[in-house]
């Protein structure tokens, strides 16, 4: 069975500080990872995904990801913070299949951006 | 592109009504979408898979008569709790899948009083 460990649940970080989110996967075949965030009482925005090819990924908003398959870890950066990265980010693992992304969610990291 | 609308963004309602949440995908055909289910400063759980002109396929311990989801075209999945109680208070989700990934309503916050 596949399952997503986000080892922190809060992190606290220095506006323009860098900031790093763990997540080890687990995970049968070839794995697609995805980091996701939410702003409380909101949807889930993609910030950026890995399905194949080069292993740093980058997304939106700054973000970048590196997969490791000798970790199983698809940890999260972003150089310099903002005080509107404030919010939750979910590391999810599923399958690309014919019939869509069916994820399985770590537990989340609550991230606080002081001043 | 790949925008998923998810209606209503919050719902209060009485103990023993039903309450539908629509989840429409604006912009791309999903023949399959996602439910989930979300508690409180908790991850996402999946509910059930929504499959276009078929049943929905509910995971284990999920209630199928209680949660019924009807998937009647390519862009809108709906889904209705049945006679709702306040243990059926919490934030619901859904995603539809693109060739880019899977997209995410905005989400509804069910309270049932």
């Amino acid at each position: 069975a596949q399952s997503v460990t986000q080892p922190d649940i809060h992190i606290t970080v220095s506006e323009g500080a860098s900031l790093e989110l763990r997540c080890n996967y687990s995970y049968g075949a070839t794995p697609y990872l995805f980091w996701y965030v939410q702003s409380p009482g909101q949807g889930l925005q993609l910030l950026l995904k890995y399905f194949s090819g080069d292993t740093l990924v980058q997304g939106i908003k700054g973000f970048e990801a590196e997969f490791k398959r000798s970790q199983s870890s698809f940890n999260l950066r972003k150089p310099s913070v903002h005080w509107s990265d404030a919010a939750e980010y979910f590391c999810a693992v599923g399958a690309l299949q014919a019939a869509g992304n069916k994820l399985t969610f770590g537990g989340g990291t609550r991230v606080l951006v002081k001043p | 592109g790949a925008v998923v609308s998810q209606h209503p963004s919050w719902v209060i309602c009485k103990s023993g009504t039903s309450v539908k949440i629509e989840c429409r995908s604006l912009d791309f055909q999903a023949t399959t979408m996602f439910w989930y289910r979300q508690f409180p400063k908790q991850s996402l759980m999946l509910m059930a898979t929504s499959n276009e002109g078929s049943k929905a396929t509910y995971e284990q311990g999920v209630e199928k008569d209680k949660f019924l989801i009807n998937h009647a075209s390519l862009t809108l999945s709906t889904l209705t709790v049945t006679s709702a109680h306040p243990e059926d208070s919490s934030f619901y989700i859904c995603s539809a899948s693109s060739g880019r990934g899977a997209f995410f309503g905005q989400g509804t916050r069910l309270t049932v009083v």
